[in-house]
């Protein structure tokens, strides 16, 4: 157990739908990053927040935002879903945000999304 | 930007012996550092080993250790006394600069026969 929890675990949608994926990371860990992973594009890094603040953002969609609340805990808002959005979607947290010391990011279990 | 390269698909191994995954990488960054994650059917991320760049000497945890070539961009992970447990997808990843993303290869999957 990482100690980084997601919720939903798995999620069944039709295209066209919204869906809000949540994220916990370790405690103690202030940054949080969002990863997309799927058959054909393997593991991609779509954003991450760090203390609040968008930090960086990678191939996220304009259908695709995120927010990290004041409790640290995150969300990823999926919307206009389409069939190829399908995919393992994981949250990672680490201690620190700069490549130094801590910056070890412990990925939590994912959540499948299937849009039907 | 970083690319990470795992050019073997899938391997196999038979408990108890050793396998090593190979792994390249390319950063025009001075400070990187590289991991190496395990995915089991479980399809949960599991961090195995981490190397920093500017260190020279290879990291070990227990059974796994890299081969960290600086020069030629080369991150190998050796798993030794393989048990049927590390059966999983093996990912290389990079780390570099302000934003901290990682970027992974493609994966290898493993396979440890009994």
């Amino acid at each position: 157990d990482s100690g980084v929890t997601q919720t939903p675990k798995h999620l069944i949608t039709a295209t066209g739908q919204r869906v809000t994926l949540r994220c916990s990371p370790r405690s103690g860990d202030l940054s949080v990053y969002w990863y997309q992973q799927s058959l054909d594009q393997g593991l991609q890094f779509l954003i991450q927040y760090y203390n609040g603040e968008e930090r960086a953002k990678g191939n996220i969609l304009e259908r695709f935002s995120a927010q990290q609340f004041p409790d640290l805990h995150s969300e990823l808002n999926l919307s206009s879903l389409e069939l190829g959005d399908s995919a393992l979607y994981f949250c990672a947290s680490s201690l620190k945000s700069l490549p130094s010391g801590g910056n070890e990011q412990f990925f939590g279990p994912g959540t499948r999304l299937t849009v039907l | 930007a970083q690319t990470v390269t795992q050019s073997q698909p899938e391997m196999s191994v038979q408990e108890a012996e050793t396998v090593t995954l190979s792994c390249t990488y390319d950063t025009s960054e001075n400070n990187y550092y590289l991991f190496w994650y395990k995915q089991p059917p479980s399809r949960q991320m599991i961090l195995v080993i981490r190397q920093e760049a500017y260190k020279q000497q290879n990291a070990t945890e227990n059974r796994f250790s890299v081969n960290f070539q600086k020069a030629a961009k080369s991150f190998s992970l050796k798993i030794s006394d393989s048990q049927l447990g590390d059966t999983a997808m093996y990912f290389c990843a990079c780390l570099t600069g302000a934003n901290s993303k990682l970027t992974f290869g493609k994966g290898i999957t493993l396979s440890v026969r009994p």
